[in-house]
């Protein structure tokens, strides 16, 4: 399978926790997103990779959060602290070319008790 | 304020019926709009999309019909069957650069009745 991937599909942790999530792309994308996912609302953007530059953050994206992308491969995301409030699906999306249709891997489920 | 409003909220209809979403946008600089499905517990997948320069695209029984001037777009589904029971959501990404990030709608939550 040369789709996204995501690792782990779902993370229990308690509150004040770290938490740290990967997203491996499809092979020759050059470009990374990853979103947020809350019960019954549509994803919401947190940042932007193109190789392993970070070329924008979202303002959700507190600075508890922090995401690399180190070879312009796989790309870490890492919640610091975890709060209740971060509870949600965590989405990852590849895409390349100038039309950049993005493809999406199967999340991973962050549920902070 | 939600950039891209989706409608209805949820839809249901027969085996064999039309499904129609509706989404407005108000972002003039939107130049793409894909709808995405999504099962419970799995991540989005891409439908169709188009971009503003054709007024309808169709792949199957998926089209797209899109109305610049309204700033409105729809996803018409023929002949529903009850696999295609699940959320679907409209999107739209800005010309901004190389990032394509998708503004989404709320999602509508189709159930199609055997």
């Amino acid at each position: 399978d040369t789709g996204v991937s995501q690792d782990p599909r779902h993370k229990i942790t308690k509150r004040g926790q770290n938490v740290t999530f990967r997203c491996d792309p499809i092979s020759e994308h050059n470009r990374l997103y990853w979103y947020r996912q809350t019960l019954g609302q549509g994803p919401e953007f947190l940042t932007y990779f193109q190789n392993e530059a970070q070329l924008e953050k979202s303002r959700l994206l507190s600075d508890r959060f922090s995401a690399e992308r180190p070879k312009g491969s796989f790309s870490t995301l890492e919640i610091q602290r975890t709060e209740q409030g971060d509870s949600a699906m965590y989405l990852c999306a590849s895409s390349s070319g100038q039309e950049g249709t993005q493809y999406f891997g199967p999340g991973t489920r962050l549920t902070v008790l | 304020q939600q950039q891209v409003k989706q409608s209805p909220q949820s839809l249901i209809v027969q085996k064999g019926g039309i499904s129609i979403i509706n989404c407005a946008y108000e972002n003039t600089a939107f130049d793409y709009f894909p709808w995405y499905q999504q099962f419970p517990g799995k991540g989005p997948a891409l439908l169709i999309a188009i971009r503003p320069d054709v007024s309808e695209k169709k792949e199957g029984r998926f089209t797209i019909s899109f109305n610049k001037s309204a700033k409105q777009f729809s996803l018409h589904i023929m002949d529903s069957q009850p696999g295609d029971s699940a959320t679907y959501f409209c999107a739209a990404s800005p010309h901004a650069g190389n990032n394509r990030k998708l503004i989404w709608g709320l999602g509508t939550s189709l159930a199609v009745n055997p």
